[in-house]
């Protein structure tokens, strides 16, 4: 199997507060993961692909300085949500690439941003 | 180019039926298509996936159909049970390509099986 954690599974914090979202593959190595952003009813939306020892890729129209993302092994990668305002509330996922293509999804982390 | 189309947007089935939930690409370089199931405050899991060069991969009730030149592929869910009432998401990439395998993905069918 693979398996993908994060942490937390929730979250709730005033505006103007950073979260840090953790996303671990813990049965495989990935060099290359992925953070998602989905509302309700909809589909996923990609914000970036993080690879492991470089700079994220941000997709466009994410700010890069609002969510910061780090990789800093082979098994982890973290989503930092900076001076989080309400509209940032919204599912967070995760994903950890197997191989050459496989994405396996953690489940997810709801922030709420009072 | 990048867009994947999917339908129904819901689809309501009863229990023993057969589901089937239709999507179709535009690239001509995408090469793997994967289906994931997710259910309410979950992440998606993973169920089936298939690439080009074979036309049905099948895993229990679960078989993927691909038609290359009419650049479309479906999942049909034999049997259908209450339990597999989730959204469904259809899902394409270009693996090989060098673009670090970005899954595009459809927008989605809720799947509800009656009893």
């Amino acid at each position: 199997g693979a398996v993908v954690s994060q942490h937390p599974s929730r979250v709730i914090c005033k505006s103007g507060t950073s979260v840090k979202i953790e996303c671990r593959s813990l049965d495989f190595q990935a060099t290359t993961m992925f953070w998602y952003r989905q509302f309700p009813k909809q589909s996923l939306m990609l914000m970036a692909t993080s690879n492991e020892g470089s700079k994220a890729t941000y997709e466009q129209g994410v700010e890069k300085d609002k969510f910061l993302i780090n990789h800093a092994s082979l098994t982890l990668s973290t989503l930092t949500v900076t001076s989080a305002h309400p509209e940032d509330s919204s599912f967070y996922i995760c994903s950890a690439r197997k191989g050459t293509d496989t994405q396996y999804f953690g489940p997810g982390t709801r922030l709420t941003v009072l | 180019q990048q867009q994947v189309k999917q339908s129904p947007q819901s689809l309501i089935v009863q229990k023993g039926g057969i589901s089937i939930i239709n999507c179709a690409y535009e690239n001509t370089a995408f090469d793997y298509f994967p289906w994931y199931q997710q259910f309410p405050g979950k992440g998606p899991a993973l169920l089936i996936a298939i690439r080009p060069d074979v036309s049905e991969k099948k895993e229990g009730r679960f078989t993927i159909s691909f038609n290359k030149s009419a650049k479309q592929f479906s999942l049909h869910i034999m049997d259908s049970q209450p339990g597999d009432s989730a959204t469904y998401f259809c899902a394409a990439s270009a693996g090989l390509t060098g673009t670090a395998s970005k899954l595009t993905f459809g927008t989605g069918t809720r799947l509800q099986v009656t009893l």
